[in-house]
């Protein structure tokens, strides 16, 4: 059964960069079919998309952040990352890393998510 | 502001059925798979539907989904105390090259 664990330093410091792992059990990252993505629900606002990795392919961004994220995978230690340049207070919310099949189907949460807060 | 449109709120009664609606465009709900998604206060967002109308091992078939053209439904009956909670839909946008997720739908159970 595939489960997700997001994990992160709760506070950072506006202008910092952010880090996030998402460390994956049950399933292989590099086994391929699948996008890994990652998602946020700022206070106050709805979900959205940060941006979704094909292993060794492809990887898409949300077009208003793609200046400052990257996404990237250690497939032998099952780790998926996220890296948001230049944070803002913005950027404060709740993180969610995923899985989706190609075409982007459905994503699947198998996370708790994780806190981060922006702030001096 | 998504280019997905939902209705903010829906309620009914419990054991009364609830529907949403999505409204996309020819580079979303008209071009590729809708999917559906609960989200409740403080724990992860739940795949509900997938590729339109398939739900996740779990999810029980008194959830449904469905499409035409440029918009797609959710369904919900026999509604429970449980299902109180934000709905969102989804999907790919060929136009703006990213996932878009819908503006979301409370539900309440009266």
């Amino acid at each position: 059964q595939l489960v997700l664990q997001e994990s992160g330093p709760g506070l950072v410091k506006p202008s910092e960069t952010l880090s996030l792992v998402c460390t994956v059990s049950g399933a292989s990252i590099g086994s391929g079919y699948y996008f890994w993505g990652w998602i946020r629900q700022s206070p106050g606002r709805g979900l959205e998309w940060i941006g979704s990795l094909y292993p060794g392919l492809r990887t898409y961004y949300h077009p208003s952040l793609q200046s400052r994220v990257t996404l990237s995978v250690d497939t032998s230690r099952s780790h998926f990352f996220l890296k948001l340049d230049s944070v803002t207070a913005a950027d404060t919310g709740v993180y969610y890393c995923a899985r989706t099949k190609a075409g982007h189907t459905g994503f699947d949460f198998r996370g708790q998510g994780t806190l981060v807060s922006v702030s001096a | 502001q998504s280019v997905l449109t939902q209705p903010p709120s829906v309620s009914a009664a419990p054991g009364q059925r609830v529907t949403i609606s999505c409204s996309g465009s020819s580079s979303n709900i008209g071009d590729t798979y809708v999917s559906w998604y609960q989200h409740l206060p403080g724990i992860a967002p739940k795949l509900l539907i997938y590729e339109n109308n398939q739900r996740p091992s779990g999810i029980p078939d008194r959830v449904s989904g469905s499409k035409s053209g440029t918009s797609a439904t959710l369904d919900i009956t026999g509604l429970q105390t449980a299902d109180e909670a934000d709905y969102y839909c989804g999907a790919w946008d060929s136009s703006l090259n990213e996932y878009v997720f819908g503006t979301g739908t409370k539900v309440t159970v009266l």
